[in-house]
């Protein structure tokens, strides 16, 4: 069964910085590029990054670019999202996704539970 | 990375069939045919319907349809039922970034 599994969420202070990690699981994980999306309290969702499946290419929303960087381990499965110099507006449940594709997720087709970030003094 | 335009909502009755617009611009929707469509019931992760623009993943019910003409995709769920009602979020590839239509809620009378 594919899974992909978050965690890492949890409360921190404007600022501060926080690594998201989600393990996959029943797939062949550097064949697919992936994805995190975000869904803040109440609202939509909002795409927030993408990497290619062996990791070369990295894609950003205007709103982390510069804060946050995505990366991914093949040799363990793992997809992570450092998530640096954090604001209130980061707050939101996030969701690891996976791509059908190599090197870019132009679809998502299996999804984490989420892992909820929430930046607060 | 300006969203993608749908509907906040829409509703219809046990067996009827409704249609969710999503609208964006040649840079996006009308500049590929990498729209999807994503289910979200309240407190669960999105569920992908459709990707690019018309094709149904494996399990998805044959009453979920898609389509697109120029920069307006459509989604149409032909013989509602109770458990279609959710929230409902198109997206598009545009110039190497993702994005995310506001979200359709839809009602099931």
């Amino acid at each position: 069964e594919v899974q992909l599994l978050e965690s890492g969420g949890g409360l921190v202070q404007p600022g501060g910085s926080l690594r998201l990690s989600c393990a996959a699981s029943g797939f062949t994980f550097s064949s697919y590029a992936m994805s995190w999306v975000r869904q803040a309290p109440g609202k939509g969702l909002e795409w927030v990054s993408a990497i290619s499946g062996s990791g070369g290419s990295t894609y950003y929303a205007d709103s982390v670019k510069g804060r946050f960087t995505i990366s991914r381990d093949n040799s363990k499965n793992t997809l992570y999202l450092q998530m640096n110099s954090l604001r209130a507006e980061d707050t939101a449940v996030y969701y690891c996704a996976k791509g059908i594709q190599l090197w870019f997720p132009f679809c998502l087709d299996v999804w984490g539970q989420g892992t909820t970030v929430t930046v607060s003094s | 990375q300006s969203a993608l335009t749908q509907p906040a909502s829409v509703s219809g009755s046990p067996g009827q069939s409704i249609t969710i617009s999503c609208t964006g611009t040649s840079s996006d929707v009308g500049g590929y045919n990498y729209v999807s469509w994503y289910q979200q019931h309240p407190g669960k992760a999105p569920k992908l319907m459709i990707y690019e623009v018309s094709n149904r993943p494996s399990g998805v019910s044959n009453r979920f349809s898609g389509s697109k003409s120029g920069n307006t995709a459509s989604l149409t769920i032909s013989g509602l039922q109770a458990e279609d009602e959710a929230d409902y979020y198109c997206s598009s590839y545009t110039s190497s970034t993702l994005v995310f239509g506001g979200g359709t809620k839809l009602t099931v009378l």
